[in-house]
């Protein structure tokens, strides 16, 4: 069955970055696009970026752009996303989640990272 | 960017009666519109996609429809698990692929 397993929470001070790993099993890990989605404490969904990861290629969220890189890692069949220079409203669950083939819904979702950034 | 609205913001229906929920986009998305179902603490669930397919494993009692800028999910009779935060999301144009804000549903 697919699963996407996600690395443990992490807390970090503001201007420090962060590395979240989303490891992918039961499928062709380069057959699926991956996208990474945060949810702030009590708030909605935000769609951070999407990467191929076959071709390596990306799109990021113009919000994050310069501050986010997705990469994956074929070997291992995870998926990475690295957050740098953070603040304090990067608190969020981060969320990795499987792209449907013809890129029109997220199926599989890994159950989440739970990233603090306080000082 | 096209935003996506949803509404109402929380909508309060007894054990089997009927949830509808609606969400609205900025501009035409055609058929390119997900529904997920969230419940607190979980990652969420794709229910719909291609604004009326249900995902494997979705009862029937969940349904979509719309097209364009007009997007309805209904539950024909709420179950008690069916309480949870429901969002949408457009995948016509990217990036990004934007969420709508999410319709909470809880017991009347």
């Amino acid at each position: 069955q697919v699963q996407l397993v996600q690395s443990g929470a992490e807390v970090k001070k503001p201007g420090a970055s962060v590395k979240v790993s989303c490891e992918a099993s039961g499928y062709t890990f380069t057959s699926y696009g991956i996208s990474w989605v945060r949810q702030a404490p009590g708030q909605g969904l935000e769609w951070m970026g999407w990467i191929n990861p076959y071709t390596g290629n990306t799109e990021y969220a113009e919000n994050l752009r310069g501050r986010v890189t997705m990469t994956t890692d074929r070997s291992t069949s995870t998926a990475y996303v690295e957050l740098r220079s953070l603040r304090s409203d990067d608190t969020a669950v981060y969320f990795c989640a499987r792209l449907i083939g013809d890129y029109t819904a997220f199926d599989y979702w890994g159950q989440g990272t739970l990233v603090t950034v306080s000082s | 960017e096209i935003v996506m609205t949803q509404s109402p913001a929380t909508l309060s229906v007894s054990p089997g009666e009927r949830a509808t929920l609606s969400c609205r986009a900025s501009q035409s998305i055609g058929s390119n519109l997900a529904w997920y179902q969230q419940k607190p603490g979980q990652a969420p669930r794709l229910l719909i996609y291609g604004a009326s397919t249900r995902a494997t494993g979705v009862p029937a009692r969940f349904s979509g429809s719309g097209s364009g800028t007009d997007f309805i999910l209904t539950i024909s009779s709420l179950q008690s698990e069916d309480f949870a935060v429901y969002y949408c999301q457009q995948f016509n144009v990217w990036p990004p692929w934007t969420f709508g804000q999410g319709t909470k549903v809880e017991i009347k």
